[in-house]
């Protein structure tokens, strides 16, 4: 089993509608969650991070937690044509680590 | 956030040389500096933890005598791809974390595209 999985889509949805990506890990002992945001040929940046069990909102963002369930997921609302990229979601480890999933590429149409 | 400054962004050598990538952390101190590599679309793969003052630690799979890691201040540390061949060309990526705890939090460097001809 992987540590951290990811759909790797792609993932289409028009534009202005809700995107909805998901994230299972295996490690129950992980702490924080991280939604990065890469664009082709680029590095990553933060988009939102969760530490406890509930949604934590940020603008357009809404990441949410369920830590019994070892799942999180990051929803995009009034998605723009700008938030194409590839969503990868991060786990910080019980052996302090930081762990990457694959990756959902994220195409919206305008 | 924290800004992560990575250097150099693009180099292309011939196999066999040795190539080094820098990594600084601007605008706060870095016990931990972590180094990632990316080939094309897939993930990050964690190849080691650097830590301030102490010897680096890897990664299953990754050669510590070809990839060579310093941490020698709390700003500033290095990954040293020696000897590269071209199964080395890859999207090496370093990052930081401020401050120590449960946060885990990285920010990025902007990341060194390495080609080995």
């Amino acid at each position: 089993q992987k540590e951290v999985e990811q759909n790797s889509g792609p993932l289409s949805v028009p534009e202005g509608a809700i995107a909805s990506l998901n994230c299972t890990y295996s490690d129950r002992g992980s702490q924080s969650f991280f939604w990065y945001r890469q664009y082709s040929g680029k590095s990553p940046e933060l988009i939102m991070f969760i530490y406890s069990n509930g949604d934590k909102e940020d603008g357009r963002f809404t990441a949410q937690l369920n830590k019994a369930s070892q799942y999180v997921s990051l929803l995009i609302r009034d998605s723009q044509p700008s938030d194409s990229a590839t969503y990868l979601c991060a786990v910080y480890a019980s052996y302090d680590k930081v762990i990457f999933g694959p990756g959902t590429s994220l195409s919206v149409i305008p | 956030g924290a800004v992560v400054s990575q250097h150099p962004s693009w180099v292309i050598c011939k196999s066999g040389t040795s190539v080094k990538i820098e990594c600084r952390s601007l605008d706060f101190q870095a016990t931990t500096m972590f180094w990632y590599r990316q080939f094309p679309k897939q993930s990050l793969m964690l190849m080691a933890t650097s830590n301030e003052g102490s010897k680096a630690t890897y990664e299953q799979g990754v050669e510590k005598d070809k990839f060579l890691i310093n941490h020698a201040s709390l700003t500033l540390s290095t990954l040293t791809v020696t000897s590269a061949h071209p199964e080395d060309s890859s999207f090496y990526i370093c990052s930081a974390r401020p401050g120590q705890g449960a946060s885990g939090e990285l920010f990025f460097g902007e990341g060194s595209r390495l080609t080995v001809l």
